[in-house]
Formats: C-alpha cells, structure tokens, sequence
C-alpha cells in the first residue's frame, strides 16, 4: 500500500537550518510529483513546495522561497526539504503528499504522510 | 492569483443531518477543485477531486459539486465519523487551501 513517512522534525533556533525527508513506498515514486504542505498549530493548510517526478522541477510559495530547497532522490524513494533562516512563523506539521493527474489537467493530493512537527524556538 | 474561500469557517450540526459547504473562487476554477477531510492531530484526506468526483473507499453520502467560481461539497446524513475539518483547494498550478470548515457535533 502507499506509504509516506516524514522525519527529521524537531526544536531548532530561530536563524538555524532543518533538513526534512519523506520516504515514500508502495507506487512507483519516480512517476509522481511530490509536494510538502505545512499546518501552523491550531491553524488551516498551507502548502510549501512541490518537485516534479523528474526533478527538473521545483516551485514555492512566496513565504519559503529563497529560505527552502525541496529535492529528491529517486534512487532511494525519498524527498527532501531543506529550511534555511527558521523563523517562529515556520513552526508547523509539515507533510508530504504525492500528487494524481486525472487528465484534462486536474490533479490532487491523493497520499499523505503523518507529518513531522518544526518547532522554531 | 486566484484564491479560494470557504464558508462557513465552522458549522455545528446533529447526526443525520444534510450539511453543505461552500467554496467560492475569486476566478472560475473550471472545475479544479478538490476537497479534504482532516481530523484533529492526523493528516488530510483526499474526499473529491475535479469538483465532483469521488476519491477511492469515499462514502457515497458524500458529494461535490459546481462550476465556474462556486463549489459545494455536501454531506447527505452525517455520520459519527464526519465531524471533522474539510478543506477544499483548487487543483491547477500550485495548490491553494481554503481556509477550513470545522464541522462539530450539535
């Protein structure tokens, strides 16, 4: 079955760096995009990056772009988000999701991962 | 850019209950819009995908519909499992949330 597992989360320090990783298993993972959506506490979704399934592609929201890197390594099944100059507003559950295009350029988050938690403090 | 914005933000309701929610675009969205269900510290769910569209094991008392600018998703008889959050979110170019409907028991 799709599994997505994010880690790497944990307390860092307002100005420091935190790398991410989302290791995906059951679908053919270089077939598919990958985005991170993050969720403030008590807060709506808001997403982060995507990569294509080659990786020739990234694009960001305008609140990390500059600050955050999303890669991948399609030999290892896994996606990177690498989150320079943390700030407080960065805290979060971040989650990984794979993408579906249904046709007719449509597409949607059809997997997610239990999230890993950023605490910027 | 086109933004999406849900309403209500919360809704209380009682078992078997029909219950609507709205997502209104500031664009049409031709029918890119998909919608969520999240439950309190667990991932979302994908409900509905291009509008109307039912996502794999999604139960059937559960619907989406509309064009243009205007989506509703609608639950037919609410089930102890529904109280949840449902989000929507527009599926061209990068994905944008709705702010959430937080669906609580009455």
């Amino acid at each position: 079955q799709v599994q997505l597992v994010e880690s790497g989360g944990g307390v860092v320090q307002p100005g420091r760096s935190l790398s991410l990783s989302c290791a995906a298993s059951g679908f053919t993972f270089r077939s598919h995009g990958i985005h991170w959506v993050r969720q403030a506490p008590g807060k709506g979704l808001e997403w982060v990056a995507v990569i294509s399934d080659d990786g020739s592609n990234q694009y960001y929201a305008d609140s990390v772009n500059g600050r955050f890197t999303i890669s991948r390594d399609n030999a290892k099944n896994t996606v990177y988000l690498q989150m320079n100059s943390l700030s407080a507003e960065d805290t979060a559950m971040y989650y990984c999701a794979k993408d579906r295009y249904y046709g007719s350029g449509t597409y949607a988050l059809d997997y997610w991962g239990p999230g890993t938690l950023v605490t910027v403090s | 850019d086109i933004q999406v914005t849900q309403s209500p933000s919360s809704l209380s309701a009682s078992v078997g209950d029909r219950v609507i929610i709205t997502c209104r675009a500031s664009q049409s969205l031709s029918g890119y819009l998909n919608w969520y269900q999240q439950k309190p510290g667990k991932a979302p769910n994908l409900l509905i995908y291009a509008a109307s569209t039912l996502h794999f094991g999604v139960p059937s008392r559960f619907s989406g519909s509309g064009s243009g600018t205007d989506y509703t998703l609608t639950i037919s008889s609410l089930q102890p499992e529904d109280f949840a959050t449902y989000y929507c979110q527009r599926s061209f170019a990068t994905p944008r949330f709705g702010q959430g409907t937080r669906l609580e028991i009455k």
